[in-house]
């Protein structure tokens, strides 16, 4: 069964530093997302992309952030400078479409990211 | 907005007991209701989902759900407990507000099979 992947599970860093998060889709889905969860709290939207541009994003997704399809496979999730409080573990998820019925989002593992 | 409610942080069953797991939603439009389950150190996999067919929805490993409409809730049971049903369980609803893009998840509930 196609299911979505992430990489790396687990990311330590350094304040300040720029990390990059890569997932990839399932292959037919056109929708992607980022979502996160903090340690102990709700998961969080945090994008949507289709067609090459963000189509919805939360308050939490501020210039910080970034995401982007390099290639017809990966799609990723950039922190420029990070902070303590991005700490959390980050899910990346697909979808069909967004019909409904047909908006099911599917979710990888996640990478737990760590910032000291 | 959408939002979702779960009343209960943590449920203890023995195994081979019924579970139930609550969850009430709030959406000014026809919903898409959703169970996921998060075992420890794993991601998030789709236990079941509502979309406006028939109100009581079965999902995988024998859970199923009922959408009431009029009290607005998708509680989420099982006849039996397994105990490899330990995990957290997380209610979520999307709605056209959004397009259905964005998923509004509830605060979890922890589920505990002891033997």
């Amino acid at each position: 069964e196609p299911e979505v992947t992430q990489t790396p599970s687990h990311q330590v860093t350094q304040m300040g530093q720029e990390v990059i998060l890569r997932c990839v889709p399932i292959s037919n889905h056109l929708y992607f997302y980022w979502y996160r969860q903090i340690l102990g709290q709700k998961v969080e939207f945090l994008v949507s992309f289709y067609n090459n541009e963000i189509s919805e994003k939360s308050e939490i997704f501020d210039d910080q952030f970034s995401v982007e399809r390099p290639d017809g496979s990966n799609f990723t999730l950039k922190i420029r400078s990070t902070k303590l409080e991005d700490s959390a573990m980050y899910f990346c998820a697909s979808s069909e479409t967004t019909s409904k019925g047909t908006d099911t989002q599917y979710f990888g593992p996640g990478t737990r990211l760590t910032v000291l | 907005a959408q939002s979702v409610t779960q009343l209960d942080s943590h449920v203890s069953v023995s195994e081979g007991t019924p579970v139930l797991l609550r969850c009430n939603y709030s959406s000014s439009y026809s919903p898409s209701l959703f169970w996921y389950v998060q075992h420890p150190n794993k991601g998030l996999q789709l236990l079941l989902k509502y979309t406006s067919a028939a109100t009581l929805v079965k999902g995988i490993n024998g859970f199923e759900a009922e959408f009431k409409k009029s009290e607005t809730s998708f509680h989420l049971t099982k006849p039996s407990a397994h105990m490899s049903d330990a995990a957290e369980y997380f209610c979520v609803v999307s709605d056209q507000e959004t397009g259905f893009q964005k998923l509004v998840f509830g605060t979890g509930t922890r589920l505990l099979v002891s033997p």
